[in-house]
């Protein structure tokens, strides 16, 4: 079974400032994962697939990246909307245990 | 605009059963897999089972299998999840999620979007 680990566990920034989450795969998963963001109190959102395809409707300054078994999201101006969790997700279903960003 | 709106949840016995439902709208139900993911109080997220467009195809996590059975009913849009033998370890917000791709299959693909999600909580 692939586990995802992220890192850090909990991020402080602040608005302005470039955000950059990690997720390691316990082995390849090619270019099979993807990034969620949940809100408090709200239902996960898709925000990439595939590492590098941003879903319909996100903001262009979320992008993934990497293959194999480092991956990247990053935030390139952090907005204060985007104060929430990250969750990865192999695309066989398997989730990260999340990243939290939270405003410094 | 695509809607998923769960509902069935609640404080249940453990050993006890409960079944979910999600009424979908929005979209070309028949067309799409739907899947089941919950999320334990202040936890991260588990995919529970997915079933494709014609439920041919089902798909469990390994903690549930064996207790839980999805279904799905395309000419009413909703989609079912049968709870049986509950354990305190099952609760958790339970989220009705539609697949990414057109007929893609039940194992394997993203989730989008999610309903809100409905409750379930096993205790005595």
């Amino acid at each position: 079974e692939i586990v995802l680990t992220q890192s850090p566990a909990t991020l402080s920034l602040s608005p302005g400032e470039r955000a950059t989450l990690s997720c390691r795969a316990s082995q390849s998963v090619s270019s099979y994962l993807g990034w969620y963001q949940q809100k408090p109190g709200q239902a996960p959102r898709l925000l990439i697939y595939d590492a590098s395809n941003r879903a319909t409707g996100i903001p262009a300054r979320f992008s993934g990246s990497g293959s194999g078994t480092d991956f990247t999201l990053t935030i390139s101006s952090l907005e204060p909307e985007d104060f929430a969790v990250y969750y990865c997700q192999h695309r066989r279903h398997t989730f990260g245990q999340g990243t939290k960003l939270e405003i410094k | 605009e695509v809607q998923l709106v769960e509902s069935g949840g609640g404080l249940v016995q453990p050993g006890r059963s409960l079944r979910l439902s999600c009424a979908a709208s929005g979209f070309t139900f028949d067309d799409y897999s739907m899947h089941w993911v919950r999320q334990a109080p202040g936890k991260g997220l588990e995919w529970v089972s997915g079933i494709s467009w014609n439920s041919g195809n089902l798909a469990y996590a390994d903690s549930v299998k064996g207790r839980f059975t999805i279904s799905r009913d395309n000419a009413k849009n909703s989609l079912y999840l049968q709870m049986n033998s509950l354990r305190a370890e099952d609760t958790a917000l339970y989220y009705c999620a539609k697949d990414f791709e057109v007929r893609g299959p039940p194992d394997d693909n993203w989730f989008d979007p999610w309903g809100q999600g409905t409750l379930v909580t096993v205790s005595s």
